[in-house]
């Protein structure tokens, strides 16, 4: 089954600066790579996500990249605030399955 | 709210007990999906459903675990003979299937305490 692997597992950052979020997976079936942002106590909710046939997707201060060959995507926010401030767990989707890296927590210091 | 409905949010039992964990999923959304979540750790892929037919199922998931769909519109998770290592968040998720993947809409979950 596909393996997803997430780094770093904790970032800090001051507000304003960039943080960004690696992951790899195994599987080179994979076709789609969603973004979660958990925040404590609640729900994952998608904020960003990519298909394979596209290697670049941005929405305001977020976006993704993806390099299939090397199977690896990333997410990058640019700007921080403290509301970004959360766990976030990338996904990669074959048919049948989603599976979901451990999460990063990133705190934005004021 | 039209969104994934979980029920109960919190259930404290002793070991060696069942439990019942049901999910109302989006009502048009035909995939729904069952994750573990642990502390500090991501979704645990248990078992997905489309419509009634369950599709897949952990491997890691053992024979005390049993999931229905029956309709093809809400689901149940059952866990026999619970032990301390099922304490866990149980995460619902529904998605409609457009093409290669979809977004997942999760419900807040049904946090299990097992003593």
């Amino acid at each position: 089954g596909e393996n997803v692997e997430q780094h770093p597992s904790t970032l800090s950052v001051q507000e304003g600066d960039s943080a960004v979020i690696k992951c790899t997976y195994s599987d080179s079936a994979s076709n789609y790579f969603p973004w979660y942002k958990q925040e404590l106590g609640k729900r994952p909710q998608l904020i960003i996500d990519i298909r394979s046939n596209v290697g670049e997707k941005k929405d305001q201060r977020i976006a993704v990249t993806l390099n299939k060959t090397a199977k690896h995507f990333s997410l990058h926010i640019t700007e921080t605030q403290p509301e970004d401030s959360a766990v976030y767990f990338c996904a990669a989707h074959i048919p049948n399955d989603m599976r979901f890296g451990a999460g990063t927590r990133l705190t934005v210091k004021p | 709210d039209t969104g994934v409905s979980q029920d109960p949010r919190h259930k404290i039992t002793k070991r060696g007990q069942n439990v019942t964990f049901r999910c109302d999923p989006i009502s048009e959304h035909n995939r729904l999906y069952w994750y573990r979540q642990t502390l500090g750790q991501g979704p645990e892929f248990l078992t997905y459903f489309q419509n009634e037919a369950q599709l897949e199922k952990s491997r890691l998931l053992s024979d005390r675990f049993s999931a229905e769909r029956p309709k093809g519109s809400f689901s149940t998770l059952e866990i026999q003979r619970t032990e301390q290592g099922d304490s866990a968040m149980y995460l619902c998720a529904s998605s409609l299937v457009e093409g290669p993947g979809g977004e997942l809409f999760f419900g807040e979950g049904s946090r299990l305490t097992v003593l």
